[in-house]
């Protein structure tokens, strides 16, 4: 069974950077899938972030591209998301994702348990 | 605004059938991208429901099922139980915008 499981700062300053890591256990990191990030602000819809391959190969979201970075380490079985010059409006849950594989988009079939990050000084 | 439009609302009884509709363009839905659906239940993660327009991931009951067409998608639920309540998004490709949620449906079971 494949489990993902989001890890960071729970709180950051604006201007700053958030860093969180996606732990991937019951799977190979460096199989044909996609890994990625999914955010949700609360109360409000779902906002794709991006996703990796085991590959290094990155597909960012166009609004978000500018301030994104994406990373995938195999030996450790993690990936990770770091965005930059971060404002109240990035506050949110971020959920890391395993993505399925086929033609654009990909799906999303796994999902971490979320983690809420607040930006706030 | 999301250019996936869902109803931001929809209720019905148990036992009830409900469909969550899910409207996009020429440049999404209509330019034949696939259309997959997602259940979010309060204070979880979303969790796949549908893929790639009809197919359902092993474990969704066939209670569950998708369509689409022209440029729109519908999710329908058939049979509705209360934990079935919750929020529902579709997600799709658009060729300006790359991938895209709607807005969100949620759902209230009487």
């Amino acid at each position: 069974q494949v489990q993902l499981r989001e890890s960071g700062p729970g709180l950051v300053k604006p201007s700053g950077t958030l860093s969180l890591t996606c732990g991937v256990s019951g799977d190979s990191i460096s199989r044909n899938n996609w890994w990625g990030w999914v955010r949700q602000p609360p109360g409000k819809g779902l906002e794709r972030i991006g996703e990796i391959y085991h590959s290094g190969d990155t597909n960012y979201s166009p609004s978000l591209e500018s301030r994104v970075t994406i990373s995938v380490d195999k030996s450790k079985r993690q990936f990770s998301l770091k965005l930059m010059s971060v404002t109240a409006a990035d506050t949110a849950f971020y959920y890391c994702v395993r993505a399925g594989l086929g033609p654009p988009p990909l799906y999303y079939d796994h999902w971490g348990q979320g983690i809420l990050v607040t930006v706030s000084s | 605004q999301s250019v996936l439009t869902q109803p931001p609302s929809v209720s019905g009884a148990p036992g009830q059938r409900v469909t969550i509709s899910c409207t996009g363009s020429s440049s999404n839905i209509g330019a034949d991208f696939d259309v997959h659906w997602y259940q979010q239940i309060p204070g979880t993660a979303p969790k796949l429901l549908i893929f790639g327009n009809t197919k359902r991931p092993s474990g969704v009951p066939d209670r569950f099922s998708g369509s689409k067409s022209g440029a729109s998608a519908s999710l329908t639920i058939t049979g509705l139980q209360a934990e079935d309540e919750g929020d529902y998004y579709c997600q799709s490709f658009d060729s300006t915008l790359s991938v895209m949620f709607g807005g969100g449906t949620m759902l209230t079971v009487l």
